[in-house]
């Protein structure tokens, strides 16, 4: 199976901070990687699809970027309404994986 | 607009079986993959099983190989995960998913059931 790791656990930062959250994949995936935001007692919200592809509706202050195994999720410009933890999830391949999550927190 | 509802979550005890549901509306839900991932209290979230828009191909988590069966009403659509010998360690909020194509990316979500697997 392949392992999802992301990094850090836990991130504080301020509005207006540009923020970077990075996702390795144990073993390369190509593009095929998503992210996901999830507020507290709210489903996975879709970002990002196939490493790079803003996901519609999604504010344009939301990026991702890489391939192979190392892939980053960056906000521009942190919002009030960004405060939440985000997920990366590879589908190359079955089983699909998830990070374990990065819980963004309000410095 | 997609809508996804589950239903069917509850208490259980350890060893039994529950069945849950997914009501599909919104989509041509013959015509797309379908996912289950759940989430433990407090902790992330574990993709659980996937099949495929005619019911031909179905894979699954290791977690669950063996003991959980997704399958698919298309004339209903409608979702089920039947989940049997049932553990502690299955607690978790369950949600469906589409899926963008045929093994992609999971564009919507339904709202989650809770599944507590206690004595």
């Amino acid at each position: 199976d392949i392992q999802m790791t992301q990094s850090p656990s836990t991130l504080s930062a301020s509005v207006g901070d540009r923020v970077t959250i990075t996702c390795r994949a144990s073993q390369s995936i190509s593009s095929w990687l998503a992210w996901y935001q999830q507020k507290p007692g709210k489903a996975p919200n879709l970002l990002i699809h196939k490493a790079s592809g803003l996901e519609s509706g999604v504010p344009s202050r939301f990026s991702g970027s890489g391939s192979g195994t190392e892939f980053t999720l960056t906000i521009s410009s942190l919002q009030p309404d960004d405060f939440a933890t985000y997920y990366c999830q590879q589908y190359n391949s079955y089983p699909y994986t998830f990070g374990q999550g990065t819980k963004l927190e309000i410095k | 607009q997609v809508q996804l509802v589950e239903s069917g979550g509850g208490v259980v005890q350890p060893g039994r079986s529950l069945r849950l549901s997914c009501a599909a509306s919104g989509f041509t839900f013959s015509s797309y993959g379908m996912h289950w991932v759940r989430q433990a209290p407090g902790k992330g979230l574990e993709w659980v099983a996937f099949i495929r828009y005619d019911g031909t191909n179905k894979y699954y988590a290791d977690s669950v190989k063996g003991r959980f069966t997704i399958s698919r009403d298309n004339s209903k659509n409608t979702l089920y995960l039947q989940m049997s010998s049932l553990r502690a360690e299955d607690t978790a909020v369950y949600y469906c998913a589409k899926d963008f194509s045929g093994g992609s990316w999971l564009d919507y979500w339904g709202q989650g059931t809770l599944v507590t697997v206690s004595p």
